[in-house]
């Protein structure tokens, strides 16, 4: 069965900190995706990656950066925390072109104090 | 802004009826519909979806309505169930721009036993 793991359910982190969210794919996927869920908003993508070092900014890349080293690893930092990145974050994954997301993992909840 | 307005925010329906959630869009360039049922705890899945050269795709008890003409595409539950209770979600791809997906922003369902 197709997997997409975060690592962490949830996350309680302080105001400045710099936070690491991972996630790992293994179906040796070319894209990833890390998405962010809010209440009447949907799901808004922060970054994208295609290959290996390579990515790509979404809606909302401010606050963000992310990491790809390895094919199977795509991680979210978030170099400064505030409040206002309190909120729940979808990795996801997908094979081919295009920025289509096929499987989601079962995402982090981060509150961020 | 949302490009992709999802109605109802919620919808509770008795089981063995059916559910209807809307979605209507601006971008005629959009080629791609799908949509994503999230249960609680649990990343987004894709359910079905369509591309707008059909009016009508039918998967089991779901199907999908796609009126170009109006701009709106509509997921319709038949006999539902309270195992279909989750959140569901439209989106649409657009052509161009590495084919960024625009999701809306969910109807939570409820079926009642």
């Amino acid at each position: 069965d197709v997997k997409v793991t975060q690592s962490s359910r949830y996350l309680v982190k302080r105001t400045g900190e710099k936070v690491f969210l991972e996630c790992v794919q293994d179906m040796d996927h070319e894209n990833m995706f890390w998405y962010r869920q809010d209440p009447g908003l949907g799901l808004r993508l922060i970054y994208f990656s295609y290959d290996v070092k390579m990515k790509e900014k979404g809606d909302i890349p401010e606050g963000y950066s992310v990491s790809r080293e390895k094919k199977e690893r795509f991680s979210l930092i978030l170099e400064s925390a505030s409040t206002n990145q309190t909120s729940m974050y979808l990795c996801a994954s997908s094979s081919g072109q295009g920025r289509r997301p096929q499987h989601f993992g079962d995402g982090t909840r981060l509150s961020i104090l | 802004q949302q490009q992709v307005k999802q109605s109802p925010q919620s919808l509770i329906v008795q089981k063995g009826g059916i559910s209807i959630i809307n979605c209507a869009y601006e971008n005629t360039a959009f080629d791609y519909f799908p949509w994503y049922q999230q249960f609680p705890g649990k990343g987004p899945a894709l359910l079905i979806a369509i591309r707008p050269d059909v009016s009508e795709k039918k998967e089991g008890r779901f199907t999908i309505s796609f009126n170009k003409s109006a701009k709106q595409f509509s997921l319709h539950i038949m006999d539902s169930q309270p195992g279909d209770s989750a959140t569901y979600f439209c989106a649409a791809r657009v052509p161009y721009n590495n084919n960024d997906m625009r999701f809306g922003a969910g109807t939570r369902l409820t079926v009642k036993p």
